[in-house]
This record gives C-alpha cells, structure tokens and sequence, in this order.
C-alpha cells in the first residue's frame, strides 16, 4: 500500500527565515511525486511534479527536491502570503487511473 | 477557461437525505476523479473515471455513486446520507503531464 507522510503538522515562521518541509513515501514504482499548495476554503493548486531522484523543480521562492525515499520543500525568504498548507502526493507506475496518495498536509503560517 | 466548477458550495444535509453534487470541466480532460477531505487528513479517492461511460470505485466509494454521460461531467451522488459523510469533497480533472486539477470544493454537513 503507498503511504505519504508529511512533516511538520504545522510549521510557523517568521518573513524572511527559510525552511524546509518534509514529505517521506513509500510506493511500489514512483511514475511521480506532486506538491500542491491549499489555500484555507480552496481546492488544492499544483506546484510542482518530480519523477526521479536528484530532480529539482523551483517557483518564486519555493523548490522541491526529490530521493528515493522523500522529498523536500523548500521555502527560501518566504513572505506572509506563502502561507497555506502544503501537500505531497505520489503516483505510482501501476493501474490505469493515475490516482494520487495524499500525505496530510504541512500548515505554514508566515508571520509578517 | 473556467478550468473544474463544483455546485453546490454548502449544503446541510439531514441524516437519510440523498444529494447530489456536481462537477464540470472545461478542458476536456479524459480523467476525472472525486476525493474528499477531512480535518487533518489526506485527500481520499471515493470514485474515478477514464473517460465517458467509464467509472470505477477509489479508495473510500462506500455511500457514493458515480455517473459519466459526458466528457465535461462527473457527478457524485449520495444515497441516505450518514454522519460519517460530513467532509469537503472535491472533485479534479487530470492534465496531460498527470497533474490533476481541482475544483474549489463542496462542504457537506450530514446532522
């Protein structure tokens, strides 16, 4: 069974002061990994996909990295409206459908 | 490009009551999926579906029923609505690179 598992719950930062969020999976065969950003009372908006180890995709002040086992989010000099929640989600090569496994989420709060 | 609607945005619901919420999409994605939401938790498959007339069940489809007469339409029925039913439910439409789109979701109380 795929599992994603995301850290922290809740990450609180001040403007300006970088971090990183984690996102360990476990899946039988990655096609691919995703990162959405949820705004609160909003669907999910896609970011970023990687598909192997050692890819790197960046936005404005977000980069996402990818290992066999997890993958990073980085946030460098973030501003108060990066905050949302982040979610991981990963693909697996098997079944027709393409369906994502979600992990539950990372709730950055940037303070101004 | 209006990209994945959802209708209704609220609804209250009694227990028993049935319901249906819609989804439509304008890129004429083949793909299309319903997941829902609750607190602290990771979105859940409930039903997906490859194309027009073609439907199969996710992750949690217990309670739910699908249909897809249309490319542009997937709605998600629910027959006697149960508690365990409260939830954001969303619906999505899957890209040419495998990203999927989501609609803005619907937020269902069952009391």
């Amino acid at each position: 069974e795929d599992q994603v598992t995301q850290s922290p719950e809740a990450l609180r930062l001040q403007e300006g002061e970088s971090s990183s969020l984690n996102c360990s999976y476990t899946v039988s065969g990655l096609r691919g990994l995703f990162w959405y950003r949820q705004d609160p009372g909003k669907g999910p908006e896609f970011l970023f996909t990687l598909y192997s180890a050692g890819e790197e995709k960046e936005k404005e002040r977000l980069k996402a990295t990818l290992t066999k086992k997890e993958s990073f989010l980085h946030i460098t000099a973030p501003k108060p409206e990066d905050s949302a929640t982040y979610l991981c989600a990963v693909q697996a090569m098997r079944g027709s459908a393409r369906q994502l496994t979600f992990g539950s989420g990372t709730q950055l709060t940037v303070l101004p | 490009n209006a990209g994945v609607t959802q209708t209704p945005k609220f609804r209250i619901l009694k227990i028993g009551q049935s319901m249906t919420l819609q989804c439509t999409q304008d890129m004429n994605h083949n793909y299309m999926y319903w997941y829902r939401q609750d607190p602290g938790m990771g979105l859940k498959l409930i039903y997906y579906s490859v194309g027009a007339g073609i439907t199969d069940k996710g992750e949690v489809p217990n309670g739910y029923n699908v249909s897809r007469s249309t490319t542009e339409d997937f709605p998600l029925r629910l027959e006697l609505a149960a508690p365990s039913q409260t939830s954001v439910y969303f619906c999505a439409s899957r890209g040419q690179r495998n990203e999927q789109y989501f609609g803005p979701g619907t937020r269902l109380t069952v009391t």
